[in-house]
């Protein structure tokens, strides 16, 4: 089983500034399987990225994914005030990782 | 629009089994292209998969749930099912349902949650 660690477990940010969100995997694993997830509080999670840099229908383009092997990264290019919540990465369709919450600094 | 909409009772004893319906409405389960799947959410653990199934009947599991996991599918009523024996406290959750691509594997359309209390 593919294990995903994310960090920072927490990232206090101010609206507008840039958020760089990091998941590494056990082993390494394709990227066509590797997708993002954000999740507001008492919400179900929405599916941001999938294959590791693809879109999701209706996400703003500053929302982008990057990363191959174990090392993928999210990053949120400015920082809108919807965009604080919690954030999962996910492997193969099963494996999460544990999330990040990006929180206003 | 596809929506999913998860039911069952909000309260089970523990050793009993858990038995929960996701409804899918404005699309068919019936579609090569998906599998239909469970996951769960705690504070303690996060996000876990459960299972998954498609619309044929075949199943895949998460193994840390020993076994006690049954998912199936009615196609007639587009519907399909989670049955989890032997609950404990620790199976107390909020309980997702989702679409998931049959090739990228990722879950583009949840259910909004049902929150599953285990206690006499």
């Amino acid at each position: 089983e593919i294990v995903l660690t994310q960090s920072p477990g927490t990232l206090s940010l101010s609206p507008g500034e840039r958020a760089t969100l990091s998941c590494r995997a056990s082993q390494s694993s394709s990227s066509r399987f590797l997708a993002w997830y954000q999740q507001k509080p008492g919400q179900a999670p929405r599916l941001l990225i999938y294959g590791a840099s693809s879109r999701a229908t209706g996400i703003p383009d500053r929302f982008s994914g990057s990363g191959s092997g174990t090392d993928f990264t999210l990053t949120i290019s400015r920082l809108e005030p919807e965009d604080f919540a919690v954030y999962y990465c996910q492997q193969y369709g099963s494996s999460f990782g544990q999330g990040t919450k990006v929180e206003i600094k | 629009q596809l929506q999913l909409q998860e039911s069952g009772p909000g309260l089970v004893k523990p050793s009993e089994t858990l038995s929960l319906t996701c409804t899918v409405s404005g699309g068919s389960i019936s579609s090569s292209s998906y599998y239909w799947d469970w996951i769960r959410q705690t504070p303690g653990k996060g996000l876990e998969w459960i299972g998954s199934i498609y619309y044929s009947g075949s199943t895949f599991d998460n193994p840390s749930l020993m076994s006690r996991v049954t998912i199936s599918v009615d196609t007639s009523k587009n519907q399909f099912s989670l049955k989890l024996s032997s609950l404990t406290a620790a199976d107390a959750a909020v309980y997702y349902c989702a679409r998931r691509s049959s090739t990228g594997w990722y879950l583009d359309h949840w259910g909004q949650g049902t929150l599953v209390t285990v206690s006499s």
